[in-house]
């Protein structure tokens, strides 16, 4: 099956910042990437995801890059704000999550 | 986005009983849907896919005999804790994808079930 990983474990950044995750696959017929934000005690939220056919997608703050050469694709969030500070999770299509990166935004 | 419900939120059973969980995707008829396992600080880790009307899928290290998962309908999925330990604590959390579409879209999260087992 598909291995994900992911990096950093966790960020911690200054209000207003960018912050950037980055993930890995294992699996080069994989062709839905996911991104998903979970508070705590709570199921995971999407916010993002990305297609292979196509190489970003941008959702006002929130953006996602994919290299299929490379088989990396990336979460950025911009103007990062309290409220951003979560656990991210990547995932491939069938629904393999990327460790998690725990995220903390600095007011 | 479409909602998938979960049952209960949270339970607490005593060590040897069973406890079963639901998933339910409330607005759409779900083919698939996943079952996960969630230790504190840690990922979401795969037990196991069911498909409706078929056997579930389990990921290698997860038994299935311990973990009953049936997938009776197009918008239930139950997870079943047998004899459960307390080591089985942790948060149970369930995904639906509606049919027709493949891998390749979006899942829809329920809310969470944290088991703990005393």
């Amino acid at each position: 099956g598909e291995n994900v990983e992911q990096h950093p474990s966790t960020l911690s950044v200054q209000e207003g910042d960018s912050a950037v995750i980055k993930c890995t696959y294992s699996d080069s017929a994989s062709n839905y990437f996911p991104w998903y934000k979970q508070e705590l005690g709570k199921g995971p939220q999407l916010i993002i995801d990305i297609r292979s056919n196509v190489g970003e997608k941008k959702d006002q703050r929130i953006a996602v890059t994919l290299n299929k050469t490379a088989k990396h694709f990336s979460l950025h969030i911009t103007e990062t704000q309290p409220e951003d500070s979560a656990v991210y999770f990547c995932a491939a299509n069938d629904m393999r999550f990327g460790a998690g990166t725990r995220l903390t935004v600095k007011p | 986005g479409a909602v998938v419900s979960q049952h209960p939120s949270w339970v607490i059973c005593k060590s040897g009983t069973s406890v079963k969980i639901e998933c339910r995707s409330l607005d759409f008829q779900a083919t698939t849907m996943f079952w996960y396992r969630q230790f504190p600080k840690q990922s979401l880790m795969l037990m196991a896919t069911s498909n409706e009307g078929s056997k579930a899928t389990y990921e290698q290290g997860v038994e299935k005999d311990k973990f009953l998962i049936n997938h009776a309908s197009l918008t239930l999925s139950t997870l079943t804790v047998t004899s459960a330990h307390p080591e089985d604590s942790s948060f149970y959390i369930c995904s639906a994808r509606p049919p027709a579409t493949g891998s390749g879209t979006e899942a829809f999260f329920g809310q969470g079930t944290r088991l703990t087992v005393v």
